[in-house]
């Protein structure tokens, strides 16, 4: 059973450039949410996809657009990177089946820098 | 703001012993409860989850949960050098959609 994937592991960007970030969620789950882990800090959450859509988004600027595909997989896009979006870019996946209950499992993770 | 709050340690426990950790949060309206560990350059693992008051155990990990206190916390018994992470406390928001990261403890057991 393939967990949660993530592309690429790495990604050195300069100031101002644009970057996508791929994820492809756990087999059966069709909920995909998008953290950003600065170091030595929890995941901030940036914003969760369900049935293609945006569902709830957090305390991020609309430089960070998302999308998810009919097979479930979702894409970070970041524009106009800054030297402060350099981090940990977490995916996250669940089974949404109705219930306010679930949990999620995490991908590896994409280190981008901003040089 | 909703928050959730750990103490960021370093947590120091001895091989075998009981190490103790803690969170607090926010939002009464939480319902779901989540203990990841995060071994250092790497993503966060889940290790329990608990949505009712009470105790729950898996293994030689009990998760412990207070909604009228909004405390959880985390036992792990008979520590080893390999539990030697950073544990975050995650709470999901009311609407349950949004899940809240404490900034997490780092514990180390030593040999």
């Amino acid at each position: 059973d393939a967990g949660v994937t993530q592309s690429p592991t790495h990604l050195i960007k300069t100031r101002g450039q644009q970057v996508t970030l791929r994820c492809s969620p756990k087999s059966g789950h069709d909920t995909v949410s998008w953290y950003q882990q600065a170091l030595g800090q929890g995941p901030q959450f940036i914003f969760q996809y369900y049935e293609e859509e945006e569902r709830q988004r957090g305390n991020f600027p609309d430089r960070f657009s998302g999308h998810q595909f009919p097979n479930y997989s979702s894409e970070l896009n970041v524009n106009a990177l800054l030297l402060g979006d350099s981090a940990l870019y977490l995916c996250a996946s669940s089974f949404e089946p109705g219930l306010l209950y679930y949990e999620q499992y995490f991908g590896p993770g994409t280190r981008l820098t901003v040089t | 703001q909703k928050e959730v709050e750990q103490n960021s340690g370093p947590l120091s426990v001895p091989e075998g012993a009981i190490a103790s950790l803690n969170c607090t949060y926010s939002d009464r309206g939480s319902q779901s409860f989540f203990w990841y560990r995060q071994y250092s350059g790497k993503s966060p693992e889940l290790i329990m989850f608990i949505y009712s008051n009470g105790d729950k155990e898996d293994g030689r990990f009990t998760a412990q949960l207070n909604k009228a206190s909004q405390y959880v916390s985390l036992l792990i018994r008979d520590s080893q050098p390999s539990d030697s992470a950073t544990y975050l406390c995650a709470v999901s928001d009311t609407g349950g959609f949004k899940t809240i990261f404490g900034a997490g403890t780092r514990l180390f057991v030593k040999a």
